[in-house]
């Protein structure tokens, strides 16, 4: 069956550290992956896609996510956390072409220490 | 432009109620979803509509879910007689197919407690 794993369900990092939020996808061709952010009260904000091309991506506020084909992995890192990046991480795929049906892991909780 | 809206943000039913939930998506664009998220999971697909065409259903839409999104513009999603697992939150998105990238932008969301 296609779907998205994220092993960790709570991580937490002090102010400055280096972040890695694993995603591992099950799905039989290459899909469309993609990492969402949401904060309490505000609604999913894209971070990231990976449609295919240059297997490292780059993303809006310091993020990047790298594409391994040979782990079915999508990991997510930032390497300086400021206190603000705490939220609610999502990894989701689609199939892609013209079928941009997500979806989702259950989520991973940033929690950011001072 | 100012993103996908939905209404109302939090609504408190009794089991039984009928309730129902709008979505104003980004103008122009031609594709939109309704996901459903319960609390410390990720959000669900439920169904989507292409213009005012719904071409796909989840199984987690049971009947007494409807959405239409009459002229290929705002959308609503009806819940009937709701129960007490309906408790979610329940997501909007849409998305330009055929001229974007085709991803999806969400909605704050609607959150609804059935007592």
């Amino acid at each position: 069956a296609q779907s998205v794993t994220q092993p960790d369900i709570h991580i937490t990092v002090s102010e400055g550290a280096s972040l890695e939020l694993r995603c591992n996808y099950s799905y039989g061709a290459t899909p469309y992956l993609f990492w969402y952010v949401q904060s309490p009260g505000q609604g999913l904000q894209l971070l990231l896609k990976y449609f295919s091309g240059d297997t490292l991506v780059q993303g809006i506020k310091g993020f990047e996510a790298e594409f391994k084909r040979s782990q079915s992995s999508f990991n997510l890192r930032k390497p300086s956390v400021h206190w603000s990046d705490a939220a609610e991480y999502f990894c989701a795929f689609c199939q892609g072409g013209s079928n941009y049906k997500l979806t989702f892991g259950k989520g991973t909780l940033l929690t950011v220490n001072p | 432009d100012t993103g996908v809206s939905q209404n109302p943000r939090h609504k408190i039913t009794k089991r039984g109620q009928n309730v129902t939930f709008r979505c104003d998506p980004i103008s122009e664009h031609n594709r939109l979803y309704w996901y459903r998220q319960t609390l410390g999971q990720g959000p669900e697909f439920l169904t989507y509509f292409q213009n005012e065409a719904q071409l796909e259903k989840s199984r987690l839409l049971s009947d007494r879910f409807s959405a239409e999104r009459p002229k290929g513009s705002f959308s609503t999603l009806e819940i009937q007689r709701t129960e007490q697992g309906d408790s979610a939150m329940y997501l909007c998105a849409s998305s330009l197919v055929g001229q974007g990238t085709g991803e999806l932008f969400f909605g704050e969301g609607s959150r609804l407690t059935v007592l």
